[in-house]
C-alpha cells in the first residue's frame, strides 16, 4: 500500500499564483522527498527534508514537515507554465528488514497562462 | 553526464514473447530499482538490488525477473508478457537509499504495450 497520500489529486491555477500540495503519511520516517514528473517522463528529485527539519527551501520551492501530524507540504511560489507536471512525495519504509522508497499517488498541477 | 539510461523508450509486443528492458547507470550507484506506473495506482516497485548479485522482490514482482551481474546494469525481463503488464516502466538508481541524504535518479521510462 502507498505510504504517502497527496492532496489535492489535481490542481489548476493561473501563472504567477502560488501552488500548495500536501502529503500525508502513516508511519515514522527518516526523511521525506518530493519529486516532479513531466507527462510520461522520468521522475526528477526536487528536495529532501529530514525528520528533524521543519522547513526547507530550494529556489521557488518551499517544503514543510510536521512529524506530529505526519504531513508535509510543497509550496511553489510565482508559478510558471513550465511547472505544469505531477508532483509526488516519497518516504522510506522499513519493510521486512529492507528500506523501500514508497511513493504517493501524486498531485497533477496545471499552470494556466 | 550522470544519467540512467533505459531502452527501448517504446515497445509493443504480443502475449508470450519474451522481452528485456535494459537499464544502465553511469554514477557507480549501489542501488537500482524497477517501478511500474499505472493510472490510479501510482508507482509500484517491482524489484530492487542493493548491490551486484543481490536482488529482492518489491511490491509487484510476479511475472518479472531481474539480474545484477554488473554494477551499472539492471535489466528487467518479462519471460512471458501478458496484457496486464502493459504499463510505463521506470528504472532508478541511488548510491545508497538507506542513507538519509540519498535521492533516486530515474530513467526516462519505457512504455510497454502487450497485445
Amino acid at each position: 500500500s502507498q505510504q504517502g497520500e497527496e492532496d489535492p489529486q489535481a490542481l489548476s491555477i493561473q501563472e504567477g499564483e502560488n501552488a500548495t500540495m500536501n502529503c500525508s503519511y502513516k508511519t515514522s520516517i527518516n526523511n521525506l522527498q518530493w519529486y516532479r514528473q513531466n507527462s510520461g517522463r522520468g521522475l526528477v528529485h526536487l528536495i529532501l527534508i529530514r525528520s528533524n527539519e521543519r522547513e526547507k527551501h530550494s529556489g521557488r520551492l518551499r517544503v514543510t514537515l510536521d512529524t506530529s501530524k505526519k504531513s508535509s507540504s510543497l509550496l511553489i511560489t510565482a508559478s510558471r507554465a513550465a511547472d505544469t507536471a505531477s508532483y509526488f512525495c516519497a518516504t522510506f519504509l522499513l519493510i521486512q528488514g529492507a528500506q523501500k522508497l514508497v511513493f504517493g499517488q501524486g498531485t497533477r498541477l496545471t499552470i494556466n497562462p | 553526464e550522470a544519467q540512467v539510461t533505459q531502452n527501448p523508450r517504446y515497445l509493443i509486443t504480443v502475449t508470450g514473447k519474451k522481452l528485456t528492458v535494459t537499464c544502465s547507470q553511469n554514477m557507480n550507484h549501489e542501488y537500482m530499482s524497477w517501478y511500474r506506473q499505472d493510472p490510479g495506482l501510482g508507482l509500484r516497485q517491482i524489484y530492487y538490488s542493493m548491490n551486484v548479485e543481490v536482488t529482492d522482490k518489491g511490491d509487484v514482482p510476479e511475472g518479472y525477473k531481474v539480474s545484477r551481474k554488473e554494477k551499472r546494469n539492471f535489466p528487467l525481463i518479462l519471460e512471458s508478457p501478458s496484457p496486464n503488464q502493459t504499463s510505463l516502466y521506470f528504472c532508478a538508481s541511488s548510491f545508497d537509499p538507506r542513507g538519509v541524504n540519498e535521492k533516486l535518479f530515474f530513467g526516462s521510462g519505457t512504455q510497454l504495450s502487450v497485445l
